[in-house]
């Protein structure tokens, strides 16, 4: 089954509007967090990663919570944008011996209306 | 730099065939990696290498796939015979270290289409 999962598989928000995208994980071993754009007709695209050993990181306009406690981890991406429109993905690295090996999760489908 | 190259974008192949897809990873990355999307099952890793070497193949769903990758520039993943049940859009992605230290720079994929 499925070790990475989202709870949403679709958001629609108003341009301008905060996103919130989340994602559940369930190997606890899990050291690494990415999360990936992917723009129809296109390869996954990388926005934003996090570290077990830190609960939040902020990029351009994305920050990234962890919360290792209930193994949860959220996409925050502020004043939305038509062009943000696209399918986002978590992914996970359990480092170890499945080092180099990222599982993802089945995707939220993000829409921004003008 | 133009970033992971596959070919072709687009297979339509007719069941029991082979099926080659090509991928050019970025100049300087030390690990390949070939993924399959699907809508039921998402993005799965098949195949990973380190330098030119399988690392895991784990996830090659049977021997009817098999990856090489004879030098650094270029690698192949191979499908004979093809069933309809491999249609999928097949990504190739490259990175300067493994996944647990940073991004994975995918390609535009390989839509494959088994009739």
């Amino acid at each position: 089954g499925e070790s990475v999962g989202l709870h949403l598989p679709t958001l629609s928000v108003q341009e301008g509007d905060n996103s919130i995208i989340n994602c559940a994980y369930s190997n606890s071993a899990s050291d690494y967090f990415i999360w990936y754009k992917q723009e129809s007709g296109k390869g996954p695209q990388f926005i934003i990663d996090i570290r077990s050993n830190m609960d939040k990181r902020q990029g351009q306009r994305v920050t990234v919570l962890l919360n290792k406690t209930v193994k949860h981890l959220s996409l925050q991406i502020a004043a939305t944008q038509p062009g943000d429109s696209a399918v986002y993905f978590c992914a996970e690295n359990a480092g170890g011996t499945s080092y180099g090996k990222l599982t993802f999760g089945q995707g939220t489908i993000l829409t921004v209306h003008p | 730099d133009a970033g992971v190259i596959q070919s072709p974008r687009h297979e339509v192949t007719e069941m029991g065939q082979e099926v080659t897809l090509r991928c050019k990873p970025i100049s300087g990355h030390d690990y390949l990696f070939w993924y399959r999307q699907t809508m039921m099952r998402g993005l799965e890793l098949l195949i990973y290498f380190n330098n030119n070497v399988p690392i895991d193949d784990s996830g090659m769903p049977e021997d009817r796939f098999s990856a090489k990758m004879p030098n650094a520039s270029f690698s192949t993943l191979k499908i004979q015979p093809s069933e309809p049940r491999d249609s999928a859009v097949y990504f190739c992605a490259s990175s300067p270290f493994g996944t647990g230290q940073g991004e994975l720079f995918f390609g535009s994929g390989t839509q494959l289409s088994v009739l």
